[in-house]
């Protein structure tokens, strides 16, 4: 069994400002982890991957993520807001050959 | 490359009507496909996935059904729509059965609103 739990519904943060959107996960077996992107009706674009190197991974449009095992923790991060980061942000767990388990989305609000 | 391709963009459909929405995939053979339906504020919930022709897994019961014709399409049908069938449905493939690193692509997705 696998599960995901983003912790904030919705993150308001000021253009310029540091970014964290948190995600912890349960898994029966060492996971897969991704955090995806996405825009008002639009598909999900994948942002990054952690698939058992390195712990901190780095995706596009300057978002980090840190994979911590002991905290069963993948939070998103990105240390300058841009306006055009404002979206729904969603933490996957797959793990071994399962589906795929979604959080229930993190609204990223920006102010200029 | 790996691409997919959902549609149609936007459908408004009368209550008691049929539905079909249609999802292929190119530059990939013998994918993991699914279907999910997206409720605003309750994340992506699965409705069907499939790991080759013929095989669907059905995650929740419901009015939907859905089919998988050929390696590389997927189905999402209803005989008589709902009311509560409105929503964003969101077509997504992974790669080959076993590559269970490899992240899922997603569809442009589908809003459906039943009227």
């Amino acid at each position: 069994a696998q599960s995901v739990t983003q912790l904030d519904s919705h993150v308001s943060v000021s253009e310029g400002t540091p970014v964290l959107l948190r995600c912890n996960y349960s898994s029966s077996y060492s996971p897969s982890l991704f955090w995806y992107v996405q825009h008002p009706n639009k598909g999900l674009q994948l942002l990054l991957k952690y698939t058992s190197a390195a712990t901190l991974v780095k995706g596009i449009n300057g978002f980090e993520a840190e994979f911590k095992k002991s905290e069963t923790s993948f939070h998103l991060t990105k240390p300058s807001a841009h306006m055009s980061d404002a979206a729904e942000y969603f933490c996957v767990v797959r793990g071994g050959y399962s589906t795929l388990t979604f959080g229930k989305g993190t609204m990223l609000l920006v102010s200029p | 490359s790996q691409t997919i391709h959902q549609w149609p963009a936007t459908l408004v459909q009368p209550v008691g009507s049929p539905l079909s929405l249609e999802c292929t995939v190119e530059g990939t053979s013998n994918p993991n496909l699914y279907w999910y339906r997206q409720a605003a504020g309750r994340g992506l919930q699965l409705l069907f996935y499939s790991v080759g022709i013929g095989q669907i897994s059905s995650e929740v019961p419901q009015n939907l059904s859905a089919s998988r014709p050929q390696d590389r399409q997927f189905i999402l049908s209803s005989k008589k729509l709902l009311l509560s069938d409105s929503g964003f449905y969101l077509c997504a493939f992974t790669g080959r059965q076993g590559a269970r690193n490899t992240e899922a692509f997603f569809g442009q997705g589908t809003r459906l609103t039943v009227v």
